[in-house]
């Protein structure tokens, strides 16, 4: 079975903190893919980045970083220095080869709200 | 051009209207997806098509009728929908649904309301 788990449902920073948002998932699969997507409230889902199971190098991208550990099960998102355009749902999802046909396997999202 | 285009943006049916939610693509994607997304939970997903070709219903009520006329088009034809089919509606696409690799990329999405 598939799963990711979000436990923060809504976090509120002021501007320029630095904030994390937590994933943590499940699946008894040995080759799988994990995802990030940003969705403002415009509506779309906006693709952030994709990691596999065996790079487990952390990313860095702009403000953007990702700390992904298997020993933990964790693919954890950290904002630095936030600003108010990062506000929106930011969903964590898994892919596995032992899912259907590439689906995704989404966490329930965390809102992110960044006060100016 | 990473793009996936849907309209219209908003729709307002009654539930004895006939409609259709039209989604394009130009990336060269094989792999469409349809998924209906209500306020405060994650995208649920309905239908995939791969190739052209019906690969998942994943058992959507038959109200909800889609079609994929080729590789860069998907449609979802609407007819007697209920006042709980109101949601956001979604349509991604992916090079292929064969591999768990690709990512897929999403349209703005069509906010429907069910009368």
């Amino acid at each position: 079975a598939q799963k990711v788990t979000q436990a923060q449902t809504e976090i509120s920073v002021v501007e320029k903190e630095d904030v994390t948002l937590d994933c943590v998932y499940e699946t008894r699969d040995t080759t799988y893919y994990l995802f990030w997507y940003k969705q403002p409230p415009s509506g779309e889902l906006v693709f952030l980045i994709r990691r596999n199971s065996f790079d487990e190098q952390n990313e860095i991208s702009g403000r953007y970083s990702w700390n992904f550990q298997k020993s933990t099960s964790s693919f954890n998102f950290t904002i630095t220095a936030s600003q108010v355009v990062d506000s929106a749902v930011y969903f964590c999802a898994l892919s596995g080869r032992g899912s259907t046909l590439g689906r995704l396997y989404f966490g329930r999202g965390t809102q992110l709200t960044v006060w100016p | 051009d990473t793009e996936v285009t849907q309209t219209p943006k908003h729709l307002v049916m009654g539930m004895t209207n006939k409609k259709s939610l039209k989604c394009e693509q130009h990336m060269g994607h094989r792999a469409m997806y349809w998924y209906k997304q209500k306020a405060k939970k994650p995208p649920e997903l309905m239908f995939v098509y791969s190739y052209e070709k019906l690969s998942i219903n994943e058992s959507v009520p038959s109200r909800f009728s889609p079609e994929c006329p080729n590789s860069s088009l998907l449609n979802l034809h609407l007819h007697a929908l209920q006042p709980e089919d109101s949601a956001l509606y979604l349509c991604a696409s992916s090079q292929e649904t064969s591999s768990s690799y690709n990512e897929q990329f999403f349209g703005p999405g069509t906010r429907l309301t069910v009368l």
